[in-house]
């Protein structure tokens, strides 16, 4: 069975800081996709970025970036100048690549805060 | 269009007592999902459908009964609540392929007293 850790309960970090959010996985699947997703205290689940394991290059999305490593099974999360508004819990998710079902398995979450 | 919309909001209900958490999607989606949400476990799936007329058990689903009728709507049932399902919940859906994006609701918040 997949599984998916945050090994990270809390962080913060300065406003314009850069921040990364540690995320590993463990599956015995070659295709498989990646994401994180934001939770504000709105509690809107909120897809931030998303990679698929078939490719090499790391995912960016202006601000925000991952650094996947594939045969580590980890999948990091970088923040760049971080803003008061990226305050949220942050959630790492796998979802399997070899079937058509929609199983995503969701790590326990990172809780960031941002500090003026 | 209105997305993915979840009703109620907040819940309160009684041990024993039963109810149904709705969902729907404006958005033509084959794969709803439902989750919860518990303080330090993230979210864990529930039941899941990949269309009209097909469900599926997910990692927690004990206690609790969908059915998906339609494309719209992917209602989940509470068939005598427990303590134990006090919990936020949330309704997710997606389009076909493997490479869409996931939508989430709103959220519904249940207290199981």
């Amino acid at each position: 069975a997949q599984t998916v850790t945050q090994s990270q309960p809390e962080m913060s970090v300065q406003e314009a800081e850069t921040v990364t959010l540690s995320c590993t996985y463990d599956t015995s699947e070659n295709n498989y996709y990646l994401f994180w997703y934001k939770q504000p205290p709105s509690r809107q689940m909120i897809l931030v970025i998303r990679q698929e394991a078939y490719k090499q290059q790391n995912a960016t999305e202006n601000r925000f970036s991952v650094n996947f490593q594939k045969a580590a099974k980890s999948f990091s999360l970088k923040i760049s100048d971080s803003q008061l508004g990226d305050t949220a819990m942050y959630f790492c998710a796998f979802m399997t690549g070899e079937t058509s079902y929609d199983k995503v398995i969701f790590g326990p979450g990172t809780s960031l805060s941002v500090i003026p | 269009n209105a997305g993915v919309t979840q009703t109620p909001k907040f819940q309160v209900l009684k041990t024993g007592q039963s109810m149904t958490l709705q969902c729907a999607q404006d958005m033509n989606h084959e794969y709803m999902s439902w989750y919860r949400q518990d303080p330090g476990m993230g979210l864990r799936l529930i039941h899941y459908s990949v269309g009209a007329g097909i469900t599926d058990q997910g990692e927690v689903p004990n206690g609790y009964n969908v059915s998906r009728s339609t494309t719209e709507d992917f209602p989940l049932r509470l068939l005598s609540a427990a303590p134990s399902q006090t919990s936020v919940y949330f309704c997710a859906t997606r389009g076909g392929g493997l490479q869409e994006t996931q939508y989430f609701g709103p959220g519904t918040r249940l207290l199981v007293l």
